[in-house]
């Protein structure tokens, strides 16, 4: 069981806005930065977000990350059909201590 | 351009050891965090262990799952990162990824499949 709880599923059409959460604890989102992976089949993951908001070089800025508290969220805007992926989000947790991943959210695009 | 590139992944049998080596490139080795993390067959990330850079001496930390049987460390002569996995077991089976830490896991490895099975 992850100490980051995420939705298994999210879904949108193209255009549309969609919210992945990550929520957690004091000892993990609300202590420390929280990541954002993006993972397609097959493939390695890919840092998207990190810091809570920070988008890495040549992210698009449809993707955005922000924390309040204890919980995180990644909004993904302009849903495109290329942005169907899983999505991870990531903190270090003090009370483990260790990194903690959430279990991951499936985003289909329909 | 940074390069992280695992090898020494193979099929063990249940309790067996294997080690993995990351080497790297691109960058200054001694400076960065370097995190192993796992991903089981259609399962999640999961965290392995990490080792620091030189400004926090190159300490260790470890996963619960794994503390006590697996240990990181590395090479710089040969900027290279290693993972020695002993008392392995099925729940171990996956693909593990070397990364470097940049405030979050910014590079990875293609990865290297470890199968333990009888």
């Amino acid at each position: 069981q992850s100490a980051l709880t995420q939705p298994p599923s999210a879904s949108g059409t193209p255009g549309q806005r969609v919210t992945i959460s990550c929520s957690g604890t004091i000892s993990n989102i609300g202590s420390f930065d929280v990541h954002w992976y993006q993972q397609f089949p097959g493939r390695v993951p890919k840092l998207l977000v990190h810091r809570d908001n920070q988008r890495l070089s040549g992210v698009p800025d449809r993707f955005s990350g922000s924390k309040s508290g204890t919980s995180a969220s990644l909004v993904i805007s302009g849903l495109r059909s290329e942005d169907e992926a899983d999505y991870y989000c990531a903190a270090w947790d003090g009370s483990l201590p260790g990194l903690s991943f959430g279990g991951g959210t499936k985003l289909t695009v329909l | 351009e940074v390069q992280l590139v695992e090898s020494g992944g193979g099929l063990v049998q249940p309790g067996g050891s294997l080690r993995l080596s990351c080497v790297a490139s691109g960058f200054t080795f001694s400076d960065y965090q370097l995190e192993w993390i796992r991903q089981a067959p259609g399962k999640g990330l999961e965290w392995v262990g990490r080792s620091r850079g030189k400004t926090k001496s190159y300490t260790t930390e470890y996963a619960a799952s794994v503390k006590g049987r697996f240990t990181i460390s590395r090479d710089h002569s040969k900027n290279s990162l290693y993972l020695e996995m002993n008392s392995l077991k099925v729940e171990d089976t996956a693909v593990y990824y070397c990364t470097r830490d940049n405030w979050g896991s910014d590079h990875w490895g293609q990865g290297a499949w470890v199968t333990v099975s009888s």
